[in-house]
């Protein structure tokens, strides 16, 4: 069975340009998650799909990002414009059930964006 | 909300050597709690998790036990090595709603 994937594994862009990342999660899987790592802190939620639909967008940090998932399969992540503070690992992770008590999450190897 | 706080890093072992990388939490109720290892230019990966109190998780020869009353949830290692060298992430999750709260992550580099 093949894992959470994302593209591209790095991507470089100047300040002002735009950018989408993409995830693959596991077949099947109804939630998607996805996370970012800023500069060697810790790892922080940014939003939650369940299926097509927008569970939590609590984490997304401002309106210059907005997340899909049409069709309740892939999701993009689109970050317009992008600024320096935006860089970072983003990760995707997805799980099967409702993320509850016990539920694992699925993490992708994450998309590294440098912004300069 | 629930939190979890980590030992800071990096921490430098030699081959052999015993691990313990601290993590500690605050939550409502009693989630599941996790730690994740990141490999130098890998993702995430599950490392081992524990559902309930006094629950010990093992994997690779890691082990940490869900402590309830000193809400901790230690990380150990007999015998570290090299290729153990990675980030470690305590985690748990936010209630019922399944994003995961991290702690910041503990660089491990075991030296031969």
């Amino acid at each position: 069975e093949a894992g959470v994937t994302q593209f591209p594994s790095h991507s470089v862009i100047e300040k002002g340009q735009t950018v989408t990342l993409r995830c693959d999660p596991i077949s099947g899987h109804d939630n998607l998650y996805w996370y970012r790592r800023v500069m060697g802190k810790e790892i922080k939620f940014l939003l939650h799909f369940v299926k097509e639909s927008k569970q939590d967008e609590s984490g997304m940090p401002n309106n210059r990002f907005l997340a899909e998932r049409t069709g309740g399969t892939y999701s993009t992540l689109k970050v317009q414009p992008a600024e320096l503070e935006d860089s970072g690992v983003y990760f995707c992770a997805s799980s099967q059930d409702p993320g509850t008590w016990g539920e694992t999450q699925y993490f992708g190897p994450g998309t590294r964006l440098l912004v300069l | 909300g629930n939190s979890v706080t980590q030992m800071e890093g990096p921490v430098t072992l030699s081959e052999e050597a015993f691990l313990t990388i601290n993590c500690t939490y605050t939550a409502t109720g009693y989630p599941s709690l996790f730690w994740y290892v990141q490999y130098p230019g890998e993702g995430l990966q599950l490392l081992l998790k524990a559902t309930k109190a006094d629950d010990k998780g093992s994997n690779k020869g890691f082990e940490a036990t869900y402590r309830k009353e000193t809400t901790s949830f230690h990380l150990e290692k007999g015998s570290v090595q090299v290729s153990d060298s990675a980030v470690y992430f305590c985690a748990l999750p936010q209630g019922n709603t399944g994003k995961l709260i991290f702690g910041q992550g503990t660089t491990l580099q075991v030296k031969p």
